[in-house]
């Protein structure tokens, strides 16, 4: 059974720099995954900040940017800001249809 | 940009039925071109991916626990993507969302896929 691994939690300093990673319990992350992550807010839709690795959303600021680090996918902010906190969600596609979320991280910015 | 619109989310009894609408609209988009998807949320949880459908409808992809039980399908004139949910259980309890499936296509194939846009969501509730 496939499993995406995310740090269930994470904390940054405001203007600070944060990496949330998403991995696989079996293998390797790739562009091939097309790893995309999202924001989400309370009672909101998710919104979403980088699609297919490295593509930011329309409306995004520049200080989110994604890549492939290692092993895993990652979603990096940089300067970060109070309305940064927030769960983040990434996703991937493996194939034959079949998409994988992982289990969120949880932001706290302090 | 494609905006989307769910529908139909209920309070339904355990073993019961319901059916999801999703209607597209907006500018600049072939709704015949997209494929869809419905992407679920339990109360507190995490997102998990449902069901998708290519833009012919002629394929159609689920995560294990709803095979046999839903079933995703479009009316394109409509512009409209539906979710068929029998036997449902209390943990089909979920806000879904409708998305679309966006794919990195070159001129012989497709590679890859994420969600994007959403829609707001609707829910359903499983109880007695």
């Amino acid at each position: 059974q496939t499993v995406v691994t995310q740090e269930p939690s994470f904390s940054v300093s405001p203007g600070g720099t944060v990496t949330l990673t998403c991995g696989l319990n079996s293998g390797s992350v790739s562009t091939s995954h097309s790893p995309t992550w999202y924001q989400q807010t309370p009672g909101q839709a998710p919104r979403t900040l980088i699609y297919n690795t490295n593509a930011r959303s329309s409306g995004v600021p520049d200080r989110f940017s994604g890549s492939i680090l290692g092993n895993k996918g990652a979603l990096t902010i940089t300067g970060a800001q109070a309305d940064d906190e927030s769960h983040y969600y990434c996703v991937l596609y493996m194939g034959r249809g079949v998409s994988v979320f992982g289990g969120g991280t949880k932001l706290t910015v302090l | 940009e494609v905006q989307l619109v769910e529908s139909g989310g209920d309070l339904v009894q355990p073993g019961g039925s319901l059916t999801l609408s999703c209607v597209a609209s907006g500018s600049d988009f072939t709704f015949s071109n997209l494929w869809m998807s419905w992407v679920r949320q339990a109360p507190g949880k995490g997102l998990e991916w449902v069901a998708t459908i290519n833009q012919y409808g002629s394929q159609t992809f689920y995560v294990d626990s709803v095979k046999g039980r839903f079933t995703i399908s479009r009316d394109t004139p409509k512009n409209s993507v539906y979710l068929q949910m029998n036997s449902l259980r209390a943990d089909d309890t979920a806000v879904y969302y409708c998305a679309r499936f966006g794919r990195n296509c070159t001129a012989t194939a497709c590679y890859g896929g994420w969600f994007d846009p959403w829609g707001q969501g609707t829910l359903v509730t499983v109880s007695s």
